[in-house]
């Protein structure tokens, strides 16, 4: 079973940005919080990983909650194209990824 | 960089034949992962390799599913005797460690429908 709780749907206005939100509140020390995306009928993209500081890249910004049982991925500035599955996952080695129903962001005109 | 290549894209056979996915990974990369994903299920790990030796099967529904990698630039899944409820998307991943940080990369996937 995932570790992880997301919501199922969310939707965002293109320009805005978007905050999905992840639960993990039985992460241990040692594992790592990664997020990846699925557009329709593609492999799964990754975006980005942190362990306890927050995180930014050219794609998007993980914010990591103190106590580690929460984290929010932001996509700054959302387009139509950032449509898609979003995965939050907790893994502490990378390969153990149990990917769970994920939260479908719309990005609306 | 090429990125995962999987073969063939799209596949459609008879229930009963015997089925061959395949896969190069990122060159430089020494973990392997394939993984299915139907409407049902969701995507799930079948299994995956490091530095080509088979490290954690479980995710194998059972003998029909085979998955091999004679080197570090290949590996192939195969079904015999393939049933309807195995048509998914497969997708390879491959990464640089497997341990640690390192994250996945993946696949464009095969489409398999099973008649």
């Amino acid at each position: 079973d995932a570790k992880t709780t997301q919501p199922t749907s969310m939707d965002c206005a293109e320009g805005r940005a978007a905050n999905l939100p992840c639960n993990h509140s039985t992460i241990s020390g040692n594992e790592y919080v990664y997020w990846y995306r699925q557009i329709h009928s593609q492999g799964p993209q990754y975006i980005i990983h942190g362990l306890k500081n927050n995180e930014t890249n050219e794609m998007a910004s993980l914010i990591i909650t103190e106590d580690r049982k929460s984290s929010t991925l932001i996509l700054p500035h959302a387009t139509l194209r950032d449509t898609a599955v979003y995965y939050c996952i907790v893994s502490n080695y990378g390969q153990n990824f149990v990917f769970g129903p994920g939260t479908r962001l719309s990005v609306l005109p | 960089d090429a990125g995962v290549i999987q073969s063939p894209r799209h596949e459609v056979t008879e229930m009963g034949q015997e089925v061959t996915l395949r896969c190069k990974p990122i060159s430089g990369h020494n973990s392997l992962f394939w993984y299915r994903q139907t409407m049902m299920r969701g995507l799930e790990l079948l299994i995956y390799f490091n530095n080509n030796v088979p490290i954690d099967d479980s995710g194998m529904p059972e003998d029909r599913f085979s998955a091999k990698m004679p080197n570090a630039s290949f590996s192939t899944l195969k079904i015999q005797p393939s049933e309807p409820r195995d048509s998914a998307v497969y997708f390879c991943a491959s990464s640089r460690t497997g341990i640690g940080t390192d994250t996945q990369y993946f696949g464009p996937g095969t489409r398999l429908t099973v008649l």
